[in-house]
């Protein structure tokens, strides 16, 4: 079946980078149909979506996000990653990646909580 | 950007209550509309599609109705497994978006 796992480096300090990989198995994402989002939900609170991008690179980011986010993908490896730049404590969350078919997330890893702390 | 509103925020009901869940666009969003619940310290999970189809293995007591800009959920009969926080999110448009969840326990 589709399966999801989320990767990082772990805590992240305020001001620089945050990067996270998504590996997917069960599923190509070279084959299409698909598009490959990230979401995060911030301790106790409600989900937000960052974005998402198909095999061709093609993206959408959260207008919201959009000025520190970016997005790539790597169909060799079948993985597709995040960076999100100049975090603040505000940025700390759980984020999960997920697959969107019909704008509906169908499957989803398991999440990582990502601490940004001096 | 498409608001979704959730009510009530949060509820309690006993084994076997029939549980209603509201969620309302702040524009028609046709029946772009997805469900999911999400078990404490796990991932959400997706339960209804397109307003009213049922995700493969999510039980019959599942349901879900609307279009435009009102849509329920329903769960027919309560069950211990069933505590989780449940979202709404439209697909109408970008961004996509979600409600603020609506959190199921047992009485």
């Amino acid at each position: 079946q589709v399966q999801l796992q989320e990767s990082g480096p772990g805590p992240v300090k305020p001001s620089q980078t945050l990067s996270l990989t998504c590996t997917v198995s069960g599923a190509s994402i070279s084959s299409g149909g698909y598009s490959w989002s990230w979401v995060r939900q911030h301790p106790g609170k409600g989900l937000e979506w960052i974005g998402y991008i198909y095999n061709t690179g093609t993206t959408y980011y959260n207008p919201s996000l959009k000025s520190r986010v970016t997005m790539s993908v790597d169909t060799s490896k079948n993985q597709f990653s995040l960076r999100l730049s100049f975090v603040t404590a505000a940025d700390t969350a759980v984020y999960f990646c997920a697959r969107v078919h019909n704008d509906c997330l169908d499957h989803w890893g398991r999440g990582t909580l990502v601490t940004v702390s001096s | 950007d498409i608001q979704m509103t959730q009510s009530p925020s949060s509820l309690s009901a006993s084994v076997g209550d029939r549980v209603t869940v509201t969620c309302r666009a702040s524009q028609s969003i046709a029946d772009y509309l997805h469900w999911y619940q999400q078990k404490p310290g796990k991932a959400p999970n997706l339960l209804i599609y397109s307003a009213s189809s049922l995700q493969s293995g999510v039980p019959s007591r599942f349901s879900g109705s609307g279009f435009g800009t009102d849509f329920t959920l329903s769960i027919s009969s309560l069950q211990p497994e069933d505590v989780a926080t449940y979202f709404c999110q439209q697909g109408y448009s970008r961004p996509l978006t979600f409600g603020g969840g609506t959190k199921v326990e047992i009485k």
